[in-house]
């Protein structure tokens, strides 16, 4: 079964400080994986995609990583903001999109 | 790029009644379109998989009578929810993109969701 966990479910940070959200997957066999943002009561907002064969990218303040032998992909946002709230869905593809239950984040001004 | 609507944002309808959302691919051909939904503080579960021109494929206990969708050109595909109840009440999002095999290994487009609530 291809199952998708972030942990943590929630975190809170003072402004500035560095954003680390863990995602892990336990069937390595996936074409690609993505970050998404989602606010309160809309859509979902795609962030970052990392093919299979790629170790990271970056967009800006973020930068995705991903690890197929170890099952992991992780987000670092740099410096946050207070814009920077909200909830962040990783999702890995297979036949189809198997998604996370999501980080919801605060950034304390 | 790769913009996906929704239509309505939002509906409120009484116990009975059917709605039908629609999911448009604005610019560009959406070969695969998917449905799902999201109840309060929990992740997307994908209700159904639409290919242009064929029956959907529907998830594991998501009702096929229940929940039609028609993916009737390579840029629309409309979720009718019949007979709804207020259990029915949830957030449904769309996604489309112009991969083949069912999409797999696509990146997928999302709409910006329907906020249904069933009185």
């Amino acid at each position: 079964k291809q199952e998708v966990t972030q942990i943590p479910a929630a975190l809170s940070v003072p402004e500035g400080e560095n954003l680390v959200l863990n995602c892990s997957f336990t069937d390595s066999a996936i074409y690609n994986l993505q970050w998404f943002r989602q606010d309160p009561g809309k859509g979902l907002t795609s962030l970052l995609l990392i093919q299979s064969s790629q170790r990271e990218q970056t967009s800006g303040r973020l930068n995705a990583s991903l690890d197929k032998s170890s099952g992991r992909s992780t987000l670092y946002i740099a410096a946050s903001q207070p814009g920077d709230s909200a909830t962040y869905l990783c999702a890995g593809s297979y036949y189809k999109l198997s998604f996370g239950a999501g980080t919801t984040v605060t950034v304390r001004a | 790029g790769a913009v996906v609507s929704q239509h309505p944002s939002w509906v409120i309808c009484k116990s009975g009644t059917s709605v039908k959302i629609e999911c448009r691919s604005l610019d560009f051909q959406a070969t695969t379109m998917f449905w799902y939904r999201q109840f309060p503080k929990q992740s997307l579960m994908l209700m159904a998989t639409s290919n242009e021109g064929s029956k959907a494929t529907y998830e594991q206990g998501v009702e096929k009578d229940k929940f039609l969708i028609n993916h009737a050109s390579l840029t629309l595909s409309t979720l009718t929810v019949t007979s709804a109840h207020p259990e029915d009440s949830s957030f449904y999002i769309c996604s489309a993109t112009s991969g083949t095999s069912g999409g797999a290994g696509y990146e997928q487009y999302f709409g910006p969701g329907t906020r249904l609530t069933v009185t």
